[in-house]
């Protein structure tokens, strides 16, 4: 079957750094993308990780580990725009599979 | 602007009608998917398309539920006999087939659905 476990809430202070998890089981896996959504928007992505390690893209790093089906998202220096719902995605056969997110606060 | 258009961006249909949403996805890509995403949760996948071939479609996605991709470009998803519970918002994305390899895709606004 498949799964998909995230926090379901974090809170952080502005300038802060917080981390998200994910675990993952799913079937025939490519990949992990994260995908931020401010409330009443679209889905917006992130990063992507297809082997093992860190990738950085600015204020954000997402890393992966295949043989953990684990996987976490990096906010530094937050700020209060920060403040949405972020989702990890694991990818396979063309499609990504969405977890319930964690909705994430930014407090000044 | 070339993003992905859904349209309507809002329905309100009472229970038993039927409903056709249309997406007009970026028009280089070549993949196109259908998410359901109700208050809380994160999107579903219900369907999605390679050109005009419907590749996949989720086991949770009852008869009611139909979609399609003619000329692989616009896409229309249609939902018969609404239900209560059909009441989501119903997301369309597109991708370039090489997005395999990204794990990117290009989300529009949203059609909300309300079922009276």
């Amino acid at each position: 079957g498949q799964s998909l476990e995230q926090p379901s809430e974090v809170t952080a202070v502005e300038g802060a750094i917080v981390q998200i998890n994910c675990t993952y089981q799913t079937s025939g896996f490519y990949g992990l993308s994260w995908y931020q959504q401010h409330d009443g928007g679209a889905p917006t992505f992130l990063s992507y990780n297809a082997l093992d390690g860190l990738e950085e893209t600015g204020r954000f790093s997402s890393f992966l580990s295949r043989s953990d089906s684990y996987g976490y998202l990096l906010l530094q220096e937050l700020q209060m725009k920060d403040s949405a719902s972020y989702f990890c995605a694991p990818g396979g056969g063309g499609k990504l599979i969405f977890g319930q997110g964690t909705e994430l606060s930014v407090k000044p | 602007d070339t993003g992905v258009s859904q349209d309507p961006r809002h329905k309100i249909t009472k229970r038993g009608q039927n409903v056709t949403f249309r997406c007009d996805p970026i028009s280089e890509h070549n993949r196109l998917y259908w998410y359901r995403q109700t208050l809380g949760q994160g999107p579903e996948f219900l369907t999605y398309f390679q050109n005009e071939a419907q590749l996949e479609k989720s086991r949770l996605l009852s008869d009611r539920f139909s979609a399609e991709r003619p000329k692989g470009s616009f896409s229309t998803l249609e939902i018969q006999r609404t239900e209560q519970g059909d009441s989501a918002m119903y997301l369309c994305a597109s991708s370039p087939r090489t997005s395999v390899n990204t794990g990117e895709l290009f989300f529009g606004e949203g059609s909300r659905l309300t079922v009276l």
